[in-house]
């Protein structure tokens, strides 16, 4: 079955670190560009940082310098490590594919929960 | 960065009829639209892609049209699993940006 799951949400304090994880399974994880998308509580949906195939990185401004992603191929495994967390980085976030030449999103996981509140 | 808007926020339609949700990008993104509809719980489901490209397995009473700065996902009769939220999003450049979405409700 082709499917994403992430794991490592968790409730955290204003300034602490977290790392998000996404097995991938279903199809050659080594081939694709991923990404994360994050939602807010009751908002709309914000990309937040992606990664190509090959390793090369963009970030959202409002995590530029907080985030990195990578990726293990052997793992078929995607990361996201979050640093000096903020209330505003409260969100669902999820691990999503790239199909490959443009940057939208077919597979998506179901999400995990970044809490940060003292 | 490029902004997408869409609306109306909120379409109140009733099953089995047409709706035209719209959004709107600041510049030009040529056809690097696509539409996303998320229901209440679940991850978002891509339903189109290329502004008008149907996602495999979407149904073809949704569709896509526009180009540049104007764009519409129309739905051509509604069916109960249809209301949900949507969102479109381009992907021209770096950042990737989402419009606000769209709520379809029931009438």
């Amino acid at each position: 079955e082709v499917q994403l799951v992430e794991s490592g949400g968790a409730l955290v304090q204003p300034g602490g670190s977290l790392r998000l994880s996404c097995a991938a399974s279903g199809f050659t994880f080594v081939s694709y560009d991923m990404s994360w998308v994050r939602q807010a509580p009751g908002k709309g949906l914000e990309w937040v940082s992606a990664i190509s195939h090959n390793g090369g990185t963009t970030y959202a401004d409002s995590v530029q310098g907080r985030f990195t992603i990578s990726r293990d191929n052997s793992k078929y495994t995607l990361y996201l490590q979050m640093s000096s967390l903020r209330a505003e980085d409260t969100a669902i976030y999820y691990c999503v594919k790239v199909p490959g030449g443009h940057w939208y999103f077919d597979l998506w996981g179901r999400g995990t929960l970044v809490t940060v509140s003292s | 960065e490029i902004v997408m808007t869409q609306s109306p926020a909120t379409l109140s339609v009733s099953p089995g009829e047409r709706a035209t949700l719209s959004c709107r990008a600041s510049q030009s993104v040529s056809s690097n639209l696509a539409w996303y509809q998320q229901k209440p719980g679940q991850a978002p489901r891509l339903l189109i892609y290329g502004a008008f490209t149907r996602a495999s397995g979407i149904p073809a009473r949704f569709s896509g049209s526009g180009s540049g700065t104007e764009f519409a996902l129309t739905i051509s009769s509604l069916q109960s699993e249809d209301f949900a939220v949507y969102y479109c999003q381009h992907f021209t450049n770096w950042p990737l940006t989402f419009g606000g979405g769209t709520k379809v409700e029931i009438k």
